[in-house]
């Protein structure tokens, strides 16, 4: 079946401007994770989605960052007033429900701040 | 605070050859311990969890992984390496005491040489 899609893949956009990144996750999958990964880094925690509501935001690294989930389905990561330093990889993941169940991941989207 | 500590940043290994990945981990309580694979262009991959009993874990792909509670580890080992192992591999520990946080290391870069 399908997996975990991001969109988009790539994006490009200069310091100030807002982002938006999409995640679709596997059907029926209640837990949602967004992670970021930079280079040479590991994948740094970002919030925690079950169903629709994020119990666990404490890896949002500022108040530039935010996360909706809608219709237990896709998700939305905003980072507003971009920096140079938000340059990374952002990974979301899914899991039937949460907890200690697998997550399956996205191929990520590649956000570049110019 | 809980951590994860890769302390290989590259390791190359020749094609037929025995590997182990080295992780150590930082946490108060038995922790549910993961390994995973991201290869070139693709999402990260699940290749072994440990949650509790035995200690030796089966994986995917014909790799296994030992924890050892007195020296907090958790190292990932494959018998004899192919040239498609070539990848990056995370070890991971989660969800967090009170949290949903999973915590990845910085990650062990393999190559492989023909």
């Amino acid at each position: 079946g399908a997996g975990v899609s991001q969109s988009p893949s790539n994006k490009v956009t200069e310091k100030g401007k807002d982002v938006e990144l999409r995640c679709d996750p596997i059907s029926g999958h209640t837990a949602l994770y967004w992670y970021r990964q930079s280079l040479g880094q590991g994948l740094e925690f970002l919030i925690y989605f079950q169903g629709n509501s994020a119990p666990d935001k404490s890896g949002l690294p500022s108040d530039r960052f935010s996360a909706e989930r809608t219709g237990g389905s896709v998700s939305t990561l905003t980072i507003q007033r971009t920096q140079q330093e938000d340059s990374a990889v952002y990974l979301c993941a899914s899991s039937l429900s949460g907890g200690s169940g697998e997550q399956y991941f996205g191929p990520g989207t590649r956000l570049t701040v110019t | 605070a809980q951590s994860v500590t890769q302390p290989d940043i590259h390791i190359t290994v020749s094609e037929g050859a025995s590997l182990e990945l080295r992780c150590n981990y930082s946490y108060g309580a038995t922790p549910y311990l993961f390994w995973y694979v991201q290869s070139p262009g693709q999402g990260l991959q699940l290749l072994l969890k440990y949650f509790s009993g035995d200690t030796l874990v089966q994986g995917i792909k014909g790799f296994e992984a030992e924890f050892k509670r007195s020296q907090s580890s958790f190292n990932l080992r494959k018998p004899s390496v192919h040239w498609s192992d070539a990848a990056e591999y995370f070890c991971a520990v989660g969800p967090t005491s009170g949290t949903y946080k999973y915590i990845f290391g910085t990650g062990t870069r393999l190559k492989v040489l023909a």
